[in-house]
């Protein structure tokens, strides 16, 4: 199984509401990432933990908090988003350095109105 | 930070024909993987390139790595209208940390 899920596959959000992006594994990886992606652009990193632990930041807005309850799920919960935050989030997992081929999940679209 | 480059960023090839996408990075890495990602879809893991002067095949795809040079290649033999997607390179920094190339978008015409 090298299959990364995420939830849901579309979200319509406005300015104040919370949401929160979920994804899981059951590959036993240990390295768990957020990219966000926008139209005809390549992945930008913005979160990796590294088992269960947040191990990089990339000077991601607070309105972005990852969390990782376990080594098998990973999520990113969205408040107060602006509409240039619309985009595609991607979610991968790797297994550690020996094994780091990252798989990705389907992604989920925003958009925020 | 590292950067990463492709080019061409666009390529139109016709069936049949070979074209390389190139993937240059600018610090050392050993470490470097090809994407293909379809429109409105995710990245599908292509090649994983592990050590300087890794070659791996995939039907018309084959991707090569110098990393003394922090190249990159994919080439594409006898191109079908089925590889017709973008195809990213990622090069993997510290801490697990994977920088995505610039993207190339190729559509081959019949």
């Amino acid at each position: 199984d090298t299959e990364v899920t995420q939830t849901p596959k579309h979200l319509v959000m406005g300015m104040t509401n919370k949401k929160s992006l979920k994804c899981e594994q059951h590959m036993g990886h240990r390295a768990m990432y957020w990219y966000k992606q926008k139209a005809k652009k390549p992945p930008e990193l913005m979160f990796v933990y590294s088992y269960e632990k947040l191990s990089i930041n990339e000077s991601v807005p607070s309105r972005f908090s990852p969390e990782c309850p376990n080594s098998s799920l990973l999520n990113l919960h969205l408040h107060a988003l602006q509409p240039e935050d619309s985009a595609l989030y991607l979610c991968a997992s790797s297994q550690d350095f020996l094994q780091p081929e990252a798989f990705f999940g389907q992604g989920t679209r925003l958009t925020v109105v | 930070e590292l950067k990463v480059e492709q080019n061409p960023l666009f390529l139109s090839m016709q069936e049949g024909k070979n074209y390389t996408i190139y993937c240059n990075y600018s610090t050392t890495s050993d470490r470097l993987y090809w994407y293909r990602q379809d429109p409105g879809k995710s990245l599908e893991s292509l090649f994983v390139l592990l050590s300087n002067g890794a070659v791996k095949q995939e039907g018309r795809l084959m991707a090569s790595l110098d990393t003394k040079a922090r190249l990159s290649t994919l080439h594409i033999t006898a191109a079908v209208h089925d590889l017709s997607a973008t195809y990213f390179c990622a090069v993997e920094g510290s801490g697990n940390q994977f920088y995505f190339g610039t993207g190339t978008s190729l559509t081959v015409i019949p």
